[in-house]
């Protein structure tokens, strides 16, 4: 399976924009990246994914770059309940793509 | 907008009883997910079930762990005659499809047993 790499912790200030960055240099053509996050003591919570094209939602952006073997989760103004785990994670499309492998992520620290 | 459903939140067991940790799927999802998360480390895989079916169960440990998921009720991880090592989070975790482009797993806020 391919691999990510994300930094181990980062930290932000409370309504500043944070970029969460994501290597995954081996990626092959049918995986999404997806991403994760998990607050303390709760169960790990999607965010968003994409294939090739960057993303929008009410969470958060995706950039995707053109040769798609880095991503970067964009919050657009971070908050204290924004302070979580963040996993970045690839789903081949067919076969056991349940099987999500998360690694040890990226720990956000929120500043008030 | 029902999530997954977990119960109970947390469970304390003392060792060789046993553990039963139920699980309901979001609405319209039949395919059901169990990940463990030991003290300290990532969320691993343990089974993919639907109704009536275990479909992948690779990372179950071999004995004394199993799972169910019943034509009718919940899903249901069972660990017989726990030891310490069982103490863990324990996640359930649903999707409507299994597999296929960009699957969304969504998971419940976890079981969280210990086990004196």
């Amino acid at each position: 399976d391919a691999k990510t790499t994300q930094p181990n912790s980062m930290e932000s200030n409370e309504e500043e924009p944070v970029h969460l960055p994501c290597n995954h240099s081996t990626i092959s053509g049918t995986d999404y990246i997806h991403w994760y996050r998990q607050l303390p003591s709760q169960g790990p919570e999607y965010v968003i994914h994409g294939l090739t094209s960057n993303v929008n939602n009410r969470m958060a952006s995706l950039a995707i770059a053109e040769d798609r073997k880095s991503s970067t989760l964009i919050l657009h103004r971070a908050t204290l309940r924004d302070a979580a785990v963040y996993y970045c994670i690839l789903i081949h499309s067919g076969g056991s793509n349940y099987k999500l492998t998360f690694g040890k992520g990226t720990l956000l620290t929120v500043n008030p | 907008n029902a999530g997954v459903m977990q119960n109970p939140r947390h469970l304390v067991r003392r060792r060789g009883q046993e553990a039963r940790l139920r699980c309901s799927p979001m609405k319209g999802h039949s395919h059901v997910y169990w990940y463990r998360q030991l003290p300290e480390e990532g969320l691993k895989f343990m089974v993919y079930l639907q109704k009536e079916n275990i479909i992948d169960e690779s990372g179950m440990p071999k004995e004394r762990f199993s799972a169910e998921f019943p034509k009718e009720g919940p899903s249901i991880l069972r660990i017989q005659q726990v030891v310490r090592g069982d103490s863990a989070a324990y996640f359930c975790a649903s999707s409507r499809q299994g597999s296929g482009s960009g699957n969304t797993i969504y998971f419940g806020e976890g079981s969280w047993l210990t086990v004196v």
